[in-house]
C-alpha cells in the first residue's frame, strides 16, 4: 500500500519555467510534509516542509502548496534553473514521529538551458 | 559544522554473510533515523535511535538491527544477507527542536553477490 504518490514520474522543463510536483497523500493522521531532494551520489536533502494549520509555504523560488481536504501538496520551483536538475521526493509523517518519513518514489526533473 | 558521516561509502558483501554500517550524527543531533533506498522500493524508514533508545521502528525482518551509543553515534546491522538487501543505507540525524528536519548522509552502497 503506497501511502505517499508523486506525480508526474518525470519532468522536463525549460530554464526559467516553472516545475510543478504534486504528491497525494491518504492517511489523515499525517501532520507534518516535507519535500526532500537528491543529486546523484548524495543524499537527499530538506527544500521545504509544511503542516496541515497553513496552505501556503514559500522559500525562495520554492513554494508548498497544501490542500487539506483534498490531501495533496505541491511543490512550485519557479525559475527552474539546471542546477534544479534532481530528483525530488514528498513524504509525510505522523505527530510525535516525525522523523519516521513515508516517502513517494520519487520523480527526476531536467531543466533544459 | 561536519555533516552525517557514513561508513563505509562503498562494500560488497556474499549471501548469508552479515555487514555492520556506522554513522556519525552532526554535532549536537541525539536522533538517528535509518533508511533503506533502491529503485524499485524508493526510500523507506528502517528505525530510529533516540537517546540510545529505538523509538520507531519500520516494517522490515528480525535480520535488521541497530544500535545508538552514548555519543550518539549508531550502528546498524544486517545479518545473514539476502541479493534483495543490495541498497543504499542512508543515515539521518535531526535535532531535538526540529525532529522532522532530517539531514542525512551519503549512505553506504551495499551490494550482495
Amino acid at each position: 500500500q503506497q501511502q505517499v504518490k508523486q506525480s508526474p514520474q518525470s519532468l522536463i522543463v525549460q530554464k526559467g519555467g516553472i516545475s510543478i510536483i504534486n504528491c497525494a497523500y491518504e492517511n489523515t493522521a499525517f501532520d507534518y510534509f516535507p519535500w526532500y531532494q537528491q543529486f546523484p551520489g548524495k543524499g537527499p536533502a530538506l527544500l521545504i516542509a509544511i503542516r496541515p494549520d497553513v496552505s501556503e509555504k514559500k522559500e525562495g523560488r520554492f513554494t508548498i502548496s497544501f490542500n487539506k481536504s483534498a490531501k495533496q501538496f505541491s511543490l512550485h520551483i519557479m525559475d527552474s534553473q539546471p542546477g534544479d536538475s534532481a530528483t525530488y521526493f514528498c513524504a509525510a509523517s505522523y505527530a510525535g514521529a516525525n522523523s519516521k518519513l513515508t516517502f513517494g518514489k520519487g520523480i527526476t526533473l531536467s531543466v533544459r538551458p | 559544522k561536519a555533516g552525517v558521516t557514513q561508513t563505509p561509502r562503498y562494500l560488497i558483501k556474499t549471501r548469508g554473510q552479515q555487514v555492520t554500517l556506522s554513522c556519525s550524527p552532526i554535532s549536537g543531533h541525539r536522533s538517528v533515523s535509518w533508511y533503506q533506498q533502491t529503485p524499485g522500493q524508493g526510500l523507506q524508514f528502517l528505525f530510529e535511535y533516540f537517546s540510545e533508545t529505538q523509538r520507531n521502528k519500520g516494517n522490515f525482518p528480525g535480520r535488521f538491527s541497530g544500535r545508538q551509543f552514548s555519543n550518539s553515534r549508531s550502528e546498524m546491522n544486517v545479518s545473514t544477507l539476502e541479493l534483495g538487501d543490495s541498497a543504499l543505507y542512508l543515515c539521518a540525524s535531526s535535532a531535538i527542536a526540529s525532529p522532522g528536519e532530517l539531514f542525512f548522509g551519503e549512505g553506504s552502497r551495499l551490494t550482495v553477490l
